[in-house]
């Protein structure tokens, strides 16, 4: 289909490890999103980009988290040195530009042992 | 930061009642989106408004920027719309990732 793709689905890893998610937006979309959900809470923001150029990150927890997008198309969220707190539903949206319907992946869902 | 309240946290009705459902947010925005997710997890953009009312087959939503307020209603609801419903903010302008409140968990039985 022509949906949002994340990639893995399912990511289990131990303490300390890096892990990178990736999120293949719908073909055309300017606007790409990274939220993270925890278990039974609502989703919460973490950084969004237009084109390749990162808008706003003020929801990166620390400095552990990053993301990339660098040809304005795939973007990958990094987390290295993992906490057990990192376990969530990593979730990416993308839109055709900002103040449109964002359109959800069905999200890596990351557990740290 | 805005905060987003929804009413109620959980409701159970019957098939055929109306619904509606509740979203109060603190802070100026420039669009209130209602999502929907369901019990396997995907998560579905149902509306985006700024200003009005906007229809969808059953579903209604109306926004009130003045009172900073804003309902989702199903009408003639079925065991199907069970899901969770959720409201988010956006204040653009390079701060548009969503704000979300903790969502309304919804249980229609037969």
């Amino acid at each position: 289909g022509a949906g949002v793709s994340q990639s893995p689905r399912y990511k289990v890893t131990k303490r300390g490890q890096d892990v990178a998610l990736r999120c293949d937006p719908i073909s055309g979309h300017v606007s790409l999103y990274w939220y993270r959900q925890a278990l039974g809470q609502g989703p919460e923001f973490l950084t969004y980009f237009n084109y390749e150029a990162q808008q706003d990150k003020s929801g990166l927890p620390n400095d552990r988290f990053s993301a990339e997008r660098p040809e304005g198309s795939i973007s990958t969220l990094t987390i290295q040195r993992t906490e057990q707190r990192d376990s969530a539903m990593y979730r990416c949206a993308s839109s055709l530009w900002e103040n449109q319907p964002q359109h959800f992946g069905d999200g890596t869902r990351l557990s740290i042992l | 930061k805005n905060e987003v309240e929804q009413s109620p946290q959980n409701l159970t009705a019957q098939e055929g009642e109306f619904i509606t459902i509740n979203c109060s947010y603190s802070v100026g925005i420039s669009a209130l989106h209602w999502l929907q997710q369901h019990p396997g997890g995907g998560i579905v953009s149902l509306f985006m408004l700024s200003s009005g009312k906007k229809k969808h087959g059953r579903l209604i939503a109306t926004i009130n920027i003045q009172e900073k307020h804003s309902s989702l209603h199903i009408t003639a609801s079925h065991p199907r719309d069970s899901a969770v419903y959720i409201c988010a903010v956006s204040s653009g302008g390079g701060a548009d990732g969503l704000t979300f409140g903790k969502g309304t968990h919804l249980i229609i039985q037969p």
